[in-house]
Protein backbone atom coordinates (compact mmCIF):
# COMPACT_ATOMS: atom_id res chain seq x y z
CA UNK A 1 0.00 0.00 0.00
CA UNK A 2 1.45 3.51 -1.06
CA UNK A 3 1.03 5.78 1.27
CA UNK A 4 2.80 8.44 -0.99
CA UNK A 5 1.24 8.49 -4.83
CA UNK A 6 2.73 10.01 -7.82
CA UNK A 7 0.51 8.97 -10.52
CA UNK A 8 1.65 10.58 -13.71
CA UNK A 9 4.89 8.99 -14.63
CA UNK A 10 6.02 11.30 -17.18
CA UNK A 11 5.20 15.02 -18.18
CA UNK A 12 5.98 17.03 -20.76
CA UNK A 13 6.38 21.02 -20.98
CA UNK A 14 7.78 23.44 -23.37
CA UNK A 15 9.87 25.71 -21.99
CA UNK A 16 9.21 28.91 -20.41
CA UNK A 17 5.80 27.22 -19.78
CA UNK A 18 4.38 26.23 -16.02
CA UNK A 19 5.05 22.64 -15.08
CA UNK A 20 3.10 20.99 -12.61
CA UNK A 21 3.97 17.73 -10.58
CA UNK A 22 1.39 16.36 -8.47
CA UNK A 23 1.29 14.27 -5.12
CA UNK A 24 -1.50 12.42 -3.09
CA UNK A 25 -0.60 10.76 0.08
CA UNK A 26 -2.90 8.79 2.54
CA UNK A 27 -1.07 8.89 5.60
CA UNK A 28 -3.48 11.97 7.67
CA UNK A 29 -0.28 11.93 9.99
CA UNK A 30 1.84 13.24 7.55
CA UNK A 31 3.40 16.46 8.68
CA UNK A 32 6.22 17.26 6.47
CA UNK A 33 6.97 17.06 2.94
CA UNK A 34 9.06 17.46 -0.09
CA UNK A 35 10.29 17.47 -3.52
CA UNK A 36 13.80 16.02 -4.41
CA UNK A 37 14.72 16.11 -8.12
CA UNK A 38 16.82 13.61 -9.80
CA UNK A 39 18.91 13.54 -12.80
CA UNK A 40 20.42 10.46 -14.21
CA UNK A 41 23.01 8.75 -13.21
CA UNK A 42 22.93 10.97 -10.10
CA UNK A 43 21.06 10.51 -6.30
CA UNK A 44 18.27 12.50 -5.83
CA UNK A 45 18.64 16.11 -4.75
CA UNK A 46 16.43 18.05 -2.01
CA UNK A 47 14.39 20.78 -3.86
CA UNK A 48 11.47 22.70 -1.63
CA UNK A 49 9.73 21.44 1.48
CA UNK A 50 6.44 22.31 3.33
CA UNK A 51 4.72 22.03 6.71
CA UNK A 52 1.52 20.86 7.37
CA UNK A 53 1.09 24.33 8.90
CA UNK A 54 1.36 26.19 5.44
CA UNK A 55 -0.07 25.78 2.30
CA UNK A 56 2.59 27.47 0.37
CA UNK A 57 6.12 27.46 -0.12
CA UNK A 58 8.19 29.55 -2.91
CA UNK A 59 11.56 29.08 -3.69
CA UNK A 60 12.54 31.31 -6.89
CA UNK A 61 10.69 29.85 -9.90
CA UNK A 62 9.66 26.31 -7.40
CA UNK A 63 6.34 26.68 -5.27
CA UNK A 64 5.02 23.98 -3.45
CA UNK A 65 1.25 24.27 -2.73
CA UNK A 66 -0.20 21.78 -0.10
CA UNK A 67 -3.65 20.87 0.12
CA UNK A 68 -4.36 19.05 3.24
CA UNK A 69 -7.76 18.26 3.00
CA UNK A 70 -7.58 16.61 -0.24
CA UNK A 71 -4.37 15.05 1.24
CA UNK A 72 -2.35 16.31 -1.90
CA UNK A 73 0.52 18.30 -2.57
CA UNK A 74 1.78 20.09 -5.85
CA UNK A 75 5.20 21.62 -7.41
CA UNK A 76 4.94 24.40 -9.56
CA UNK A 77 7.91 25.29 -11.82
CA UNK A 78 7.50 28.66 -13.76
CA UNK A 79 9.06 29.55 -16.12
CA UNK A 80 10.19 25.72 -17.03
CA UNK A 81 13.53 24.95 -18.46
CA UNK A 82 15.67 22.40 -20.18
CA UNK A 83 17.51 22.09 -17.60
CA UNK A 84 14.55 21.06 -15.48
CA UNK A 85 14.26 17.99 -17.17
CA UNK A 86 14.84 15.47 -14.15
CA UNK A 87 12.67 13.26 -12.24
CA UNK A 88 10.71 14.84 -9.31
CA UNK A 89 10.06 12.52 -6.31
CA UNK A 90 7.54 13.56 -3.79
CA UNK A 91 8.21 12.79 0.17
CA UNK A 92 6.53 12.93 3.44
CA UNK A 93 6.97 12.15 6.90
CA UNK A 94 5.21 12.06 9.93
CA UNK A 95 6.48 13.66 13.66
CA UNK A 96 6.11 10.57 15.71
CA UNK A 97 8.70 8.08 16.70
CA UNK A 98 10.13 5.57 15.01
CA UNK A 99 10.03 4.40 11.43
CA UNK A 100 7.42 6.68 10.86
CA UNK A 101 9.62 9.74 10.88
CA UNK A 102 11.54 8.18 7.75
CA UNK A 103 10.72 9.85 4.41
CA UNK A 104 8.10 7.91 2.03
CA UNK A 105 8.89 8.40 -1.34
CA UNK A 106 6.48 8.47 -4.17
CA UNK A 107 7.33 6.24 -7.39
CA UNK A 108 8.48 9.67 -9.36
CA UNK A 109 7.78 11.70 -12.35
CA UNK A 110 9.46 12.58 -15.32
CA UNK A 111 9.43 16.07 -16.46
CA UNK A 112 11.00 17.31 -20.01
CA UNK A 113 10.78 20.40 -21.00
CA UNK A 114 11.20 20.70 -24.30
CA UNK A 115 13.06 23.68 -25.88
CA UNK B 1 32.66 17.25 2.38
CA UNK B 2 32.51 14.78 -0.54
CA UNK B 3 28.95 14.08 -0.04
CA UNK B 4 27.87 10.78 0.14
CA UNK B 5 29.75 8.17 -1.51
CA UNK B 6 28.57 4.83 -3.15
CA UNK B 7 30.96 2.01 -4.34
CA UNK B 8 30.96 0.37 -7.08
CA UNK B 9 29.16 2.56 -9.68
CA UNK B 10 27.77 -0.29 -11.42
CA UNK B 11 27.69 -3.93 -10.72
CA UNK B 12 26.93 -6.85 -13.15
CA UNK B 13 27.23 -10.10 -11.46
CA UNK B 14 25.40 -13.65 -12.24
CA UNK B 15 22.69 -15.30 -10.74
CA UNK B 16 23.45 -16.78 -7.31
CA UNK B 17 26.55 -14.86 -6.89
CA UNK B 18 27.25 -12.38 -3.25
CA UNK B 19 26.45 -8.80 -4.15
CA UNK B 20 28.05 -6.14 -1.28
CA UNK B 21 27.40 -2.64 -2.05
CA UNK B 22 29.14 -0.03 0.19
CA UNK B 23 28.65 3.84 1.48
CA UNK B 24 30.20 6.08 3.30
CA UNK B 25 28.21 8.61 5.20
CA UNK B 26 28.60 12.45 5.21
CA UNK B 27 30.74 12.72 8.33
CA UNK B 28 28.98 13.79 11.05
CA UNK B 29 25.69 12.26 10.42
CA UNK B 30 24.45 9.65 12.72
CA UNK B 31 21.31 8.46 10.09
CA UNK B 32 22.20 6.32 6.75
CA UNK B 33 19.77 4.72 4.62
CA UNK B 34 19.59 2.66 1.86
CA UNK B 35 16.88 2.70 -0.78
CA UNK B 36 16.00 0.90 -4.38
CA UNK B 37 15.12 2.26 -7.06
CA UNK B 38 12.50 0.52 -9.52
CA UNK B 39 10.26 1.52 -11.93
CA UNK B 40 7.28 0.39 -10.39
CA UNK B 41 8.13 1.41 -7.14
CA UNK B 42 10.10 4.26 -6.97
CA UNK B 43 12.43 4.47 -4.31
CA UNK B 44 11.73 2.15 -1.46
CA UNK B 45 12.87 2.20 1.85
CA UNK B 46 15.31 -1.05 2.67
CA UNK B 47 16.64 -0.35 6.31
CA UNK B 48 18.06 2.45 7.97
CA UNK B 49 20.67 2.97 11.71
CA UNK B 50 20.80 5.13 13.90
CA UNK B 51 24.01 5.82 15.78
CA UNK B 52 25.04 3.07 13.68
CA UNK B 53 22.25 0.67 15.01
CA UNK B 54 19.94 -0.85 12.93
CA UNK B 55 16.30 0.48 13.50
CA UNK B 56 13.64 -0.65 10.92
CA UNK B 57 14.97 -3.28 8.54
CA UNK B 58 10.84 -4.25 7.74
CA UNK B 59 12.02 -3.08 3.73
CA UNK B 60 14.41 -5.68 3.47
CA UNK B 61 12.72 -7.71 0.74
CA UNK B 62 14.21 -11.31 1.90
CA UNK B 63 16.49 -13.07 4.16
CA UNK B 64 19.11 -12.55 1.53
CA UNK B 65 19.32 -9.27 2.02
CA UNK B 66 21.61 -8.11 4.55
CA UNK B 67 23.17 -4.55 5.93
CA UNK B 68 25.80 -3.78 8.62
CA UNK B 69 27.18 -0.38 9.71
CA UNK B 70 30.26 -1.41 11.60
CA UNK B 71 31.07 2.26 12.53
CA UNK B 72 29.97 5.65 12.03
CA UNK B 73 31.98 5.83 8.74
CA UNK B 74 30.81 2.56 6.52
CA UNK B 75 28.20 0.51 5.91
CA UNK B 76 27.46 -2.42 3.38
CA UNK B 77 24.85 -4.18 1.73
CA UNK B 78 24.74 -7.77 0.70
CA UNK B 79 22.60 -9.55 -1.19
CA UNK B 80 23.49 -13.46 -1.31
CA UNK B 81 22.66 -15.67 -3.58
CA UNK B 82 21.49 -12.40 -6.02
CA UNK B 83 18.51 -13.14 -8.25
CA UNK B 84 17.85 -11.30 -11.39
CA UNK B 85 14.98 -9.66 -9.43
CA UNK B 86 17.42 -7.56 -7.50
CA UNK B 87 18.68 -5.46 -10.78
CA UNK B 88 17.76 -1.96 -9.58
CA UNK B 89 19.59 1.05 -8.45
CA UNK B 90 20.97 0.85 -4.92
CA UNK B 91 20.73 4.46 -3.05
CA UNK B 92 22.33 5.24 0.34
CA UNK B 93 21.25 8.10 2.23
CA UNK B 94 22.63 9.99 5.06
CA UNK B 95 20.96 12.76 7.49
CA UNK B 96 22.32 14.62 10.50
CA UNK B 97 20.72 14.99 14.06
CA UNK B 98 17.62 16.81 13.75
CA UNK B 99 17.55 17.53 9.74
CA UNK B 100 14.51 17.18 7.78
CA UNK B 101 16.00 16.28 4.41
CA UNK B 102 18.38 13.69 3.28
CA UNK B 103 22.02 13.65 1.19
CA UNK B 104 21.48 10.76 -1.45
CA UNK B 105 24.68 9.29 -2.89
CA UNK B 106 25.05 8.23 -6.52
CA UNK B 107 23.89 5.01 -6.10
CA UNK B 108 24.65 1.69 -7.60
CA UNK B 109 23.39 0.28 -10.32
CA UNK B 110 23.08 -3.36 -10.04
CA UNK B 111 22.40 -6.12 -13.02
CA UNK B 112 21.77 -9.65 -12.06
CA UNK B 113 21.91 -11.89 -15.47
Amino acid sequence: DQQVKQNSPSLSVQEGRISILNCDYTNSMFDYFLWYKKYPAEGPTFLISISSIKDKNEDGRFTVFLNKSAKHLSLHIVPSQPGDSAVYFCAARASLSGSARQLTFGSGTQLTVLP
Amino acid sequence: DAGVIQSPRHEVTEMGQEVTLRCKPISGHNSLFWYRQTMMRGLELLIYFNNNVPIDDSGMPEDRFSAKMPNASFSTLKIQPSEPRDSAVYFCASRGQGALGYTFGSGTRLTVV
